[in-house]
């Protein structure tokens, strides 16, 4: 068990909605960061978070957002959604320059 | 893209034979990690090595690094049949702040 919770760990939606992804992360881990695992892309950086601070940006669409709240727990809101968002949506928590650790992640499938 | 490559992007092995898997990545980088990923779940932690570090050892694993070649090599010994999984490098660029970026990974079939 890694400390970092996920949830839902399975979402079945339709293509135009709204959904968000909840991470709690490790007790005292004042970075999340969230990642997007694809076959055709792979596991993608979309955004990291710090002490409540959006701290790095990557391949992260304008239909997704996120945030991380006082409790440091993070929200990722995806809306619009396409077929091609169907991925592994992963969190992951950490103190900076050393190792991450990864929730199990909620499987979104846009139908 | 993704930073890291690696190579091979499958290897099949009976256990008990030596695994080892490369990565080469373009950038400077202050550190690089190596996660493995059972079929469909969250990526557990390996080992990490620093760019001033040239090898690393863990259990049954050994991390080599060459900043010269921008290459990592990971060497699972003695494999079991439950080390079979993805394994991923990732590297944590000195101009990223701590966000890891990942290769494709290799996937691993150690057969009984």
């Amino acid at each position: 068990d890694s400390g970092v919770t996920q949830t839902p760990k399975h979402l079945i939606t339709a293509t135009g909605q709204r959904v968000t992804l909840r991470c709690s992360p490790r007790s005292g881990d004042l970075s999340v960061y969230w990642y997007q695992q694809s076959l055709d892309q792979g596991l993608q950086f979309l955004i990291q978070y710090y002490n409540g601070e959006e701290r790095a940006k990557g391949n992260i669409l304008e239909r997704f957002s996120a945030q991380q709240f006082p409790d440091l727990h993070s929200e990722l809101n995806l809306s619009s959604l396409e077929l091609g968002d169907s991925a592994l949506y992963f969190c992951a928590s950490g103190q900076g320059d050393e190792k991450l650790f990864f929730g199990s992640g909620t499987q979104l499938s846009v139908l | 893209s993704q930073q890291g490559e690696e190579d091979p992007q499958a290897l099949s092995i009976q256990e008990g034979e030596n695994a080892t898997m490369n990565c080469s990545y373009k950038t400077s980088i202050n550190n690089l990690q190596w996660y493995r990923q059972n079929s469909g779940r969250g990526l557990v932690h390996l080992i990490l090595i620093r760019s001033n570090e040239r090898e690393k050892h863990s259990g049954r694993l050994r991390v080599t690094l060459d900043t010269s070649k921008k290459s990592s090599s990971l060497l699972i010994t003695a494999s079991r049949a439950a080390d079979t999984a993805s394994y991923f490098c990732a590297t944590m660029k000195e101009t990223s702040g701590s966000r890891l970026t990942f290769g494709e990974g290799t996937q691993l079939t150690v057969n009984p």
